[in-house]
């Protein structure tokens, strides 16, 4: 059974500091991670991809990613009230024939205390 | 311009009730998805179709039929509905078949009485 496991938190900031959200999967072949950004009533909103070992940055998104230890993770630096939503930890997998198609962790909702 | 449009945005009905979601996608994207989000926001596929042509059939109960009458829609009809059926229902495109990024539809919120 392919999984993708996070910590549904709540998480809890203060602005202005680094959050730490984290995601594990079980499928050692997958390839391909995202994190999806999903405000209270609306739907999920692609912020990072990350396809190789080690760090890729976008303005204050870091994604890290661990093969080896199955584990990726995205950092949200100098966070900001309006960063509070549920992020998705979503990880590719190939279906039938070349479809693609994405595994959803439950989701980690964080919340930035002004 | 509203890239993936769904309709309704609510849908309150009861149990039993036969209903259809209806999707709509401008971007010109081939591939077109149906995902089942519940009460714990545990998001979940169900269907794809690639230009009108089924390629991802989750387990899923018959009573969810997919329909795509050109790859710019896919509807979701379901039938004797039940009260797991509840939750939001996304649809989300994207650009081909082996493309990982997807963009997701407004939802439509299910609730069955």
């Amino acid at each position: 059974q392919k999984e993708v496991e996070q910590n549904s938190g709540p998480l809890s900031v203060p602005e202005g500091a680094i959050a730490s959200l984290n995601c594990t999967y079980s499928d050692r072949v997958s390839q391909s991670f995202f994190w999806y950004r999903q405000y209270s009533g609306k739907s999920p909103e692609l912020i990072m991809s990350i396809y190789s070992n080690g760090d890729k940055e976008d303005g204050r998104f870091t994604a890290q990613l661990n093969k080896a230890s199955q584990y990726v993770s995205l950092l949200i630096r100098d966070s900001q009230p309006s960063d509070s939503a549920t992020y998705l930890c979503a990880v590719g997998v190939i279906s039938s024939g070349s479809a693609r198609q994405l595994t959803f962790g439950s989701g980690t909702q964080l919340t930035v205390l002004p | 311009d509203t890239a993936v449009s769904q309709t309704p945005k609510y849908l309150v009905t009861q149990m039993g009730n036969d209903k259809s979601i209806k999707c709509e996608q401008n971007l010109g994207h081939d591939t077109m998805y149906w995902y089942k989000q519940d009460s714990k926001k545990f998001l979940k596929i169900m269907f794809s179709y690639n230009n009108k042509e089924l390629i991802i059939n989750e387990t899923v109960p018959n009573r969810f039929s997919p329909k795509s009458p050109d790859k710019a829609h896919l509807n979701l009809h379901i039938n004797s509905l039940e009260l797991g059926d509840s939750a939001v229902y996304f649809c989300a495109s994207s650009q081909e078949p082996r493309a990982y990024e997807q963009y997701f539809g407004p939802g439509t919120r299910l609730t069955v009485t």
